[in-house]
């Protein structure tokens, strides 16, 4: 049973530039969150994919976009790196969408270095 | 003030202790609660979700009190392999979801 995964595992950047992030959800599940984690604090919600729509969004600017297809997996784009966008950032999926109390997984994240 | 507030510690007691965390959160809408736990550059693992009747798993007993709005973690017979960060996630579910995690509160577990 394949858990989440997620490439690459590093990445670094400079400021300006583009960036993409990948996620396969666990086997069976069809909802896919991200989140950003930085560095002694806990992961903050960016939004979640359901149904190859985003269906919550937390705190963040439009800079971060994301992707749904239709096997489930998922993208995470932020355009124009920002320093302060160095970070790990995590998938989680789980099944039923939002308003589902159903348990999220974790992949093993991507850490972004934005220079 | 955060939505969802957590002691930082860290915690440091001794193998064999009892230790106590918990979490306070502000919605009072809010309506799923979790206990996740996080290893040192690892991703966070589900610890057990908190159910208003209190839940046990092993020496780990969640405990939910809505009308002072917080969440507790109790660990006892504490293990060296119990250290890590415990992070408490609140979720409510509306128009405007939310699931947000709380900072998580340090845990080191001394021989």
């Amino acid at each position: 049973d394949a858990g989440v995964t997620q490439s690459p595992t590093h990445l670094i950047k400079t400021r300006g530039q583009q960036v993409t992030l990948r996620c396969s959800p666990k086997s069976g599940h069809d909802t896919v969150s991200w989140y950003q984690q930085a560095l002694g604090q806990g992961p903050q919600f960016i939004f979640q994919y359901y149904e190859e729509e985003e269906r919550q969004r937390g705190n963040f600017p439009d800079r971060f976009s994301g992707h749904q297809f239709p096997n489930y997996s998922s993208e995470l784009n932020v355009n124009a790196l920002l320093l302060g966008d160095s970070a790990l950032y995590l998938c989680a999926s789980s099944l039923g969408g939002g308003g589902s109390t159903d348990t999220q997984y974790f992949g093993p994240g991507t850490r972004l270095t934005v220079l | 003030r955060k939505e969802v507030e957590q002691d930082p510690g860290p915690f440091n007691v001794p193998e064999g202790a009892t230790v106590a965390f918990n979490c306070t959160y502000s919605n009072s809408a809010s309506q799923s609660f979790f206990w996740y736990r996080q290893d040192c550059r690892k991703e966070p693992k589900l610890l057990m979700s908190v159910y208003s009747s209190g839940n046990e798993d092993g020496r780990f007993t969640a405990q939910l009190n809505r009308a002072s709005q917080y969440i507790s973690l109790l660990i006892r017979d504490s293990k060296l392999s119990d250290s890590a960060t415990y992070l408490c996630v609140v979720t409510t579910y509306s128009s405007a979801s939310k699931i947000i995690f709380g900072s998580g509160t340090r845990l080191s577990i001394r021989p």
